[in-house]
């Protein structure tokens, strides 16, 4: 069974600069969540994506938008970088959308993007 | 809103002695599930436990427990005779019930260092 992978793993972006993470989900996994996670603060909700839809969204504005393919990866990008979107970028997947008896999310090691 | 606490923002403890990691959550949801995950060095987040909210039977796994309460809303964590790989960043997290599965709000997290 193939975990969540993400690519790259760090990135360094000057302000202005538009960005695309990207994110293979575990395998049997049809949805796709991403999180911001600052320096020292704990992970912040930016968008989910179940077969390809849009499904529910954070406190993040419109420069922040993602994909989910048809083989259910994903990818996450930042246009007009600003300073303050430096963060570990971190990508779960699940199977599904209701949070009852399903398996956990699964996260993938990140990616660490840093805008100067 | 949701909203989660976890007062603690660093402990520092000796290997074998037991630690507990306290967490304090907001929701006005009658049904809604609570999470523990880990983070190593490495930054994937590691999912460790998840409880329902009609289910306050406390959990022992190991050296790790768990104490629910809600009358308290708290809903702690415990490592028991603790080891130097125990060394990590713990989120406590929430998610409400009917809620797509990704959309998990995390606390500010605690960093917990092991000494031998």
């Amino acid at each position: 069974e193939t975990g969540v992978t993400q690519s790259p793993t760090h990135l360094i972006k000057t302000r202005g600069q538009q960005v695309t993470l990207r994110c293979s989900s575990q395998s049997g996994h049809n949805t796709v969540s991403w999180y911001q996670q600052a320096l020292g603060q704990g992970p912040q909700f930016i968008f989910q994506y179940y077969r390809e839809e849009e499904n529910g969204r954070g406190n993040f504005p419109p420069r922040f938008s993602g994909l989910q393919f048809p083989n259910y990866s994903s990818e996450l990008n930042v246009n007009a970088l600003e300073l303050d979107d430096s963060a570990l970028y971190l990508c779960a997947s699940s199977q599904g959308m209701a949070g009852g008896n399903l398996s956990p999310l699964h996260f993938g090691n990140g990616t660490r993007l840093t805008v100067t | 809103a949701q909203k989660v606490t976890q007062a603690q923002t660093e402990i520092s403890v000796v290997e074998k002695e037991d630690v507990t990691l306290d967490c304090v959550y907001e929701t006005r949801d009658t049904t809604y599930y609570l999470f523990w995950y880990k983070q190593p060095p490495s930054g994937e987040l590691v999912f460790l436990i998840r409880r329902n909210s009609f289910d306050e039977q406390n959990e022992i796994s190991g050296r790790y427990s768990w104490n629910f309460q809600k009358s308290t809303s708290s809903f702690n964590f415990t490592i028991t005779a603790s080891q130097v790989v125990d060394s990590a960043v713990y989120f406590c997290a929430l998610l409400p019930g009917g809620t797509s599965y990704g959309k998990l709000t995390f606390g500010q997290g605690t960093i917990l260092t092991v000494h031998p």
